[in-house]
């Protein structure tokens, strides 16, 4: 069964860095063809797509985004991390980690997201 | 970045009747692989999306056959052929033709 599970601190000052880890199970990451993506949804609104891994190690990032962006991966623990620098309260929003393989193009599994606030 | 265009916002169905929702891509999402990359979520109210269909009319695992999808090129439609209860919550149509992926604004589905 394939599961992913997001974490991270609930509430973050504006200008702090947010760390945020996927923990998955079910699937490798060093499988050809999988990669893992993250997608927030601010509170009533629409997804946004922030970046993705793939299991080679190749990044992909958000137009908008990319330069406050970082995505890695640690193989042996299952573990996708994202950082995000600048927090800013229009940041806040729910954090989703998804899998994804190439051949599907898109997120078939999902975590249950987790919630985080900016805020001072 | 494509655009993801979906109407209506919102939609207020009776149980038993057809629903339908709209989405337009800024630029076309047939690749030249032959393949259209054209995807339609459903999350439900406190949940995660999940995947209904793929490649614009391909039910995805476990998906009642009332979901089905059409279109092709820019324009692309969901069709409930008769809605349920369960159904309600918000459909996202997303391209992952290009990089970075998009997603409609979503259409909010609730029943009368």
């Amino acid at each position: 069964q394939v599961t992913l599970k997001e974490s991270g601190p609930a509430l973050v000052k504006p200008t702090q860095t947010l760390t945020l880890t996927c923990t998955f199970s079910g699937f490798s990451l060093s499988t050809s063809g999988i990669y893992v993506g993250w997608i927030r949804q601010p509170p009533g609104k629409a997804l946004e797509w922030l970046a993705r891994i793939d299991w080679d190690d190749d990044k992909f990032y958000s137009t908008s985004l990319k330069t406050r962006l970082t995505v890695s991966k640690d193989t042996s623990k299952n573990q996708v991390v994202l950082t995000m620098t600048n927090m800013d309260p229009v940041d806040t929003a729910t954090y989703y980690c998804a899998r994804a393989e190439l051949g599907l193009e898109a997120f078939d599994i999902w975590g249950q997201g987790t919630m985080v606030t900016v805020s001072s | 970045d494509i655009v993801m265009t979906q109407t209506p916002l919102s939609l207020s169905v009776t149980p038993g009747q057809p629903a339908s929702i709209s989405c337009k891509s800024s630029q076309s999402l047939l690749h030249r692989d032959e393949r259209t990359y054209l995807y339609w979520y459903l999350q439900k109210p406190g949940q995660s999306p999940q995947l209904l269909i793929y490649e614009v009319s391909n039910r995805f695992s476990g998906v009642p056959d009332r979901f089905s999808g059409s279109g092709s090129g820019t324009d692309f439609t969901l069709k409930i052929s008769r809605v349920e209860a369960e159904d309600v919550g918000v459909y996202y149509c997303m391209q992952s033709i290009q990089l970075p992926l998009t997603f409609g604004g979503g259409t909010k589905v609730e029943i009368k």
